[in-house]
This record gives C-alpha cells, structure tokens and sequence, in this order.
C-alpha cells in the first residue's frame, strides 16, 4: 500500500472551512484513498473515499488531484466536534491477504477552536 | 452507537494473567478485525476474521489469539500478560473481507486494557 504523508496538526475557526491535505506521491492506479478519524480515545470514524473521481457525502468532502499524488478532505462548516486526528489511508482495490488491512499512519490533529 | 459491540469497556489485570475481549460485529458484517493502540505505536493491526475464518494476521504476538463464532462474533485472547500490553483494544466489523462496502469499517468503543 502506498505511504502517505500529512501534517501533524493544524488548527481551524468553528463555522469554517476544514481543509486537511495528504500526500499519497506513490499511489498506484488501483488504490483507493480512504479518510478516517478518531475523536480522543473512541473508535476510529470512516468519513469517505475515492478512487480518482471527487467525492462528496453527509460528512465531507474528498478533493483528489487529476494525477492522484494528493488528495485533501474539506469540512465545510467545522464544529467544535470535528476535533480529532484524521487518518488518510490507501489501499489497494483488488488487494490480497494482508493488504486486506487498513494501515494507519499518525493522521492530523485537527482542532477546531470557538 | 456504531452498531460493533466491545465489552467489557475496561479491564484491570495484573502480568501474567490472561483477559478475552469480546467483539460483536455490526448486523450483516462477516468481516472482523482486531487492532491495539498503545500511546506510543498509534493503531496497530492484529488479526482479520472473515465469516469464521482467519483472513490475515498483522503484527500479533504468539501469546495473543483470537477466534470468530458461528454466530459472527469474536473474542481476542491475550495471555502471560505484561505491562507493555496495556492499551486500547478495538475491534471493527465491515459486510465484505476487503471493507469496501459503503460504510467501510465499523469500529467499536474499544476495550482499555490495564496491566499492573
């Protein structure tokens, strides 16, 4: 699976625009890029993924770039709830066993402030 | 409530002892995984359990194992407890084996394991 690479932390306004980049430089054709996060403690969330096409659901949306080497996750409108770190994951479409699991990175502290 | 039952919630043993954890997966998934996070290694895959079968093995210590039921539930049994395995202990669940369905994997609340 490819690595990916994102910011430690980054701090956003309530009410604004949450815009978490990630880096995936060696992503391959058939990899899919998934968000995940974990508030403090409880399970890991899953926000969305894609393959190449933009994504938009309830939750966020999931911006990749035309050559797919990077892919960023909007929260239109943060509240103070979506503090978390936020987990940019890749992983193969047709993988094969132990490709079958998710791999976490250190993710992005994200914290929305008042 | 995400649907994926852990319990119990928390559980203090002392090293040398041995703990099972329970994971009750989400209505309709076949699919369970175990991952540990410990302060210091993040989220860490243990072992993926498919339709009772064992799928893939992660970085799971000997004196850990786990196993999954007719019934699609599963437990994790850790044994000759040590210090190092105090951690949180999550269980997640997905309908297919490879977690691509819609709402990927389903994590559980987590079972926060204390050795003393």
């Amino acid at each position: 699976d490819a690595k990916t690479t994102q910011p430690t932390s980054m701090d956003c306004a309530e009410g604004r625009a949450a815009n978490l980049p990630c880096n995936h430089s060696t992503i391959s054709g058939n990899e899919y890029v998934y968000w995940y996060r974990q508030i403090h403690s409880q399970g890991p969330q899953y926000i969305i993924h894609g393959l190449k096409n933009n994504e938009t659901n309830e939750m966020a949306s999931l911006i990749i770039t035309e050559d797919r080497k990077s892919s960023t996750l909007i929260l239109p409108h943060a509240t103070l709830r979506d503090t978390a770190v936020y987990y940019c994951i890749v992983r193969g479409r047709n993988s094969g066993g132990s490709n079958y699991k998710l791999t976490f990175g250190k993710g992005t502290l994200l914290t929305v402030n008042p | 409530d995400s649907g994926v039952t852990q319990t119990p919630k928390h559980l203090i043993t002392a090293t040398g002892q041995r703990v099972t954890l329970r994971c009750s997966p989400r209505s309709g998934d076949l699919s369970v995984y175990w991952y540990q996070q410990s302060l210091d290694q993040g989220l860490q895959f243990l072992i993926q359990y498919y339709n009772g079968e064992e799928r893939a093995k992660g970085n799971i210590l000997e004196r850990f194992s786990a196993q999954q039921f007719p019934d699609l539930h599963s437990e994790l049994n850790l044994s000759s407890l040590e210090l190092g395995d105090s951690a949180l202990y999550f269980c997640a669940s997905s309908v297919d084996p490879e977690g691509r369905g819609l709402y990927g994997y389903t994590f559980g609340s987590g079972t926060r394991l204390t050795v003393v």
